[in-house]
């Protein structure tokens, strides 16, 4: 099983603060990470998929990059929407597996 | 409209059975892979199972998550946009929302249904 781990588990930020999410796999998936954004009471939502591309209707201060083992997901500039969990997944080899999120909160 | 919506959630005790549904609409559902996936309170998301397009006992790969091989079934109706979550042997473990998500393997969890809550207690 491919293990995900997001760093760092929480980030508190300011509005405008630019926030850099990471996650590392066990080994390779590729460019077959996925990135999803959480808020409370609600299902996730997919953001970035294939490491890099912006899901539809995804504004442009979201940003993926990386391949391999090592990805990271990139907001600029910080809106007040923008506070929420955040998980990444591999849809390399099943079983399918998520990271244990990072939380991005308002400092 | 494109919209996944889940039912079947309920209380069940340990040892217990449910078998969850998730209705699609608005879109080819037989073009898709599907999947569930869980999410217990206050945890993360975890990946449960996930069927081909036309997966099932008429054909096709479905897989399953360790923690849920043996006792879940993941089975599909494309005639009547309906996808299945057959649980039996229900542990406390088990205990969470449980969404249906569009996607599997060759792509993304692009929709996703707003979830039904599963709690297996005495």
């Amino acid at each position: 099983e491919i293990v995900l781990t997001q760093s760092p588990a929480t980030l508190s930020l300011s509005p405008g603060e630019r926030a850099t999410l990471s996650c590392r796999a066990s080994q390779s998936v590729g460019s077959s990470l996925v990135w999803y954004q959480q808020k409370p009471g609600q299902p996730p939502r997919l953001l970035i998929y294939d490491a890099s591309d912006r899901a539809t209707g995804i504004p442009a201060r979201f940003s993926g990059s990386g391949s391999g083992t090592d990805f990271t997901l990139t907001i600029n500039s910080l809106e007040p929407e923008d506070f929420a969990v955040y998980y990444c997944q591999q849809r390399s080899k099943w079983p399918l597996t998520f990271g244990g999120g990072t939380k991005v909160e308002i400092k | 409209e494109v919209q996944l919506l889940e039912s079947g959630g309920d209380l069940v005790q340990p040892g217990g059975s449910l078998r969850l549904s998730c209705a699609a609409s608005g879109f080819t559902f037989s073009s898709y892979a599907m999947t569930w996936v869980r999410q217990a309170p206050g945890k993360g998301l975890e990946w449960v199972s996930a069927i081909s397009r036309s997966g099932g006992i008429s054909g096709g790969p479905t897989y399953y998550a360790d923690s849920v091989k043996g006792r879940f079934t993941l089975s599909r109706d494309n005639s009547k946009n309906t996808l299945y979550l057959q649980m039996n042997s229900l542990r406390a473990e088990d205990t969470a929302v449980y969404y249906c998500a569009r996607g599997g393997g060759d792509l993304a969890f692009d929709l996703w249904g707003q979830g039904t809550m599963v709690t297996v207690s005495s």
